[in-house]
Order: C-alpha cells, then structure tokens, then sequence
C-alpha cells in the first residue's frame, strides 16, 4: 500500500502565480482533506472534498480551490500567489464511512516557496 | 469554537530521561484525540488516538490518556531516545467538526545522547 501521495514534492513559484499540487489518498479511502502548515505552527484546514464536492472549508480565502476526481486523487489550487502562501500543504485522506473518530494517513506534504 | 493547546517548546533531554508534553483541549462535543509526530522533512505520522473519556493511548513506548474532567491528553513516554526527537503535535476531532482535526502548534522534541 502507497499511503498518501502528493506531488510535487517541492515548488518554487513567484509571487501573482497559480499553483497546482496533488493528492492520491491511501487505497479504500474514499475522503480527502488539504492542510496548510506554515512553518514552526500546526496543520490549519483548508477543505475536505468526498464524492467530488467540497463538504467543509476552513477560514481560508477564495483564492484556495480543489478538486476531487472520480478516483478520489485530488488537487488543491492556489491563484495569485502571495509570499504569506508559502508553507507546507499536506493532504489527508480517510474513509468515510468510519465517521468522525478515525485517523488521517498524512502525505509527506508539498513544499511551496512563493518568492 | 474547538481548539488545542500545547506545551511550548523547544524540548531537550537526555537519552532515557522521562519525557511529558502537556496538551489541554476545547471542544463542544465528545471529540477524538490524536497525538501525531513529525520528522524533519516529513508529513505527519499517527502515534496513538483516544476515542473516549479514560481511555489510554498507546505506542512505541509513548502513552496519553483521555481525561475529560481536565480536558487533557498528555504524552508521556518513559525513557526516550535519540530517534524520538522530531516535533509532536496533539490534535482532536469531533462529530461537530466532521472530519476536520484541529491541531495545536506542535512541540519540538531533542533528544541527545
């Protein structure tokens, strides 16, 4: 078993750019949820996607959006970059069915530098 | 709204020494509790999980238990070693929150020899 995949593993992108980072959740897992840890802080949630649709969303702003494909892989996007966006985003993946109480399996997360 | 404090590092100790990281919880329902740990450079891995009030986590060594009327989830381990030095995160979930887990802001752990 894979895990939590995420690519790439680092990225250096300039300031105003848009950014793609992606996600395949650990076989059987069906939920999948971005993260954004800044650095010397704690995971912040971004959003949880299942059945492709955003179910939940944290304190962030629209310039954060995702995707979930039929094969539960997802993406989160970033538009117009700013320099406070740099941090590590990791993505979490989870089966449904077991509610609220299970764990997350983490990804090795993705290193986003804006400059 | 849930929320989770931690102990403020950095933390330095001695190999063998007896290692306790304090985390204290606020939350409207009965939520889960999780410590997970972090290696330089890696994503987050799952150290032990209390679903309910006296419960006991256990792994690797390290222990937590649930208490409900301290609202604490502290990680304790006996006797470290170097290979435990990495940062520690305590962190909840709940049926009010989904699935979403809040976390606190992390305890950095050296261990030396």
């Amino acid at each position: 078993d894979a895990g939590v995949t995420q690519s790439p593993t680092h990225l250096i992108k300039t300031r105003g750019q848009q950014v793609t980072l992606r996600c395949s959740p650990k076989s059987g897992h069906d939920t999948v949820s971005w993260y954004q840890q800044a650095l010397g802080q704690g995971p912040q949630f971004i959003f949880q996607y299942y059945e492709e649709e955003e179910r939940q969303r944290g304190n962030f702003p629209d310039r954060f959006s995702g995707h979930q494909f039929p094969n539960y892989s997802s993406e989160l996007n970033v538009n117009a970059l700013l320099l406070g966006d740099s941090a590590l985003y990791l993505c979490a993946s989870s089966p449904r069915d077991r509610v609220w109480n299970t764990e997350a399996f983490f990804g090795q997360g993705t290193r986003l530098t804006v400059v | 709204g849930d929320s989770v404090t931690q102990m403020e590092g950095p933390v330095t100790l001695s190999e063998e020494a007896f290692l306790t990281i304090n985390c204290t919880y606020t939350a409207t329902g009965y939520p889960s509790l999780f410590w997970y740990v972090q290696y330089p450079g890696e994503g987050l891995q799952l150290l032990l999980k209390a679903t309910k009030a006296d419960d006991k986590g256990s792994n690797k060594g390290f222990e937590a238990t649930y208490r409900k009327e301290t609202t604490s989830f502290h990680l304790e381990k006996g006797s470290v070693q170097v290979s435990d030095s990495a940062v520690y995160f305590c962190a909840l979930n709940s049926a009010n929150t989904g699935n979403q887990f809040y976390f606190g802001t992390g305890t950095s752990l050296t261990v030396i020899p």
